[in-house]
């Protein structure tokens, strides 16, 4: 595609549900990162994806959070039994030969 | 990873010139700087990179002194439309780690 695309745009779901959010980065673009972004603040750091490497999972925030890159394309962001202190807007960027990166529009995600 | 600082606040007018500076005392010798662009509810988005000296394109110029310790964003002529977090990075070209950047205001 033309960018990064990010699924669902807004996600709505219950404390202690589980919810997958989707990243579909730049055809061949091996490089990929996840954020999470509180309202009124900066980008922090989730985990990163660099082609077949070992992903950094450093910034993960717990447990409950997990993230796959199946066959070096579409990346999975998976937070188990949510709280509402997840509440946030996750993003996604990625880079083909580290220039530069794109970012997608990001998930909304709101957990009542 | 090189820690940043920048202003956390700036405001300016309409067809000024904005400089925001960036410090990076710790920069190391592979380290590259990069500069992003967020309006609300949407994600950064990419304006310039460099490594020394002076880089330009279309959207803005990047400068930066011989010992590399800091780095100056310059936005030529800025608009309304360019009231935005401005975030400065600095690490390899695969580290992408933000700080909490400078929220620039431009008024009529």
């Amino acid at each position: 595609g033309a960018g990064v695309s990010q699924s669902p745009s807004n996600k709505v779901t219950e404390k202690g549900k589980d919810v997958e959010l989707r990243c579909d980065p730049i055809s061949g673009h091996t490089a990929l990162y996840w954020y999470r972004q509180s309202l009124g603040q900066g980008l922090e750091f989730l985990i990163y994806f660099q082609g077949n490497s070992a992903p950094d999972k450093s910034g993960l925030p717990s447990d409950r959070f997990s993230a796959e890159r199946t066959g070096g394309s579409v990346s999975t962001l998976t937070i188990q039994r949510t709280q509402q202190e997840d509440s946030a807007v996750y993003l996604c960027a990625s880079s083909p030969d580290h220039y530069g990166y794109t970012f997608g529009s990001g998930t909304r995600l709101t957990v009542v | 990873l090189a820690k940043t600082t920048q202003p956390v606040s700036m405001d300016s007018y309409e067809g000024q010139e904005v400089n925001i500076t960036c410090s990076h005392n710790n920069i190391a010798t592979n380290d590259y700087i990069t500069w992003y662009q967020q309006f609300p509810s949407q994600g950064p988005r990419f304006i310039i990179q460099g490594y020394k000296t002076k880089v330009t394109n279309e959207v803005a110029s990047l400068f930066i002194p011989a010992d590399r310790k800091s780095s100056t964003l310059s936005l030529p002529r800025v608009s309304l439309s360019d009231t935005a977090v401005y975030y400065c990075l600095v690490g390899d070209m695969n580290d992408m780690r933000f700080g909490a950047g400078t929220r620039l205001t431009v008024k009529p």
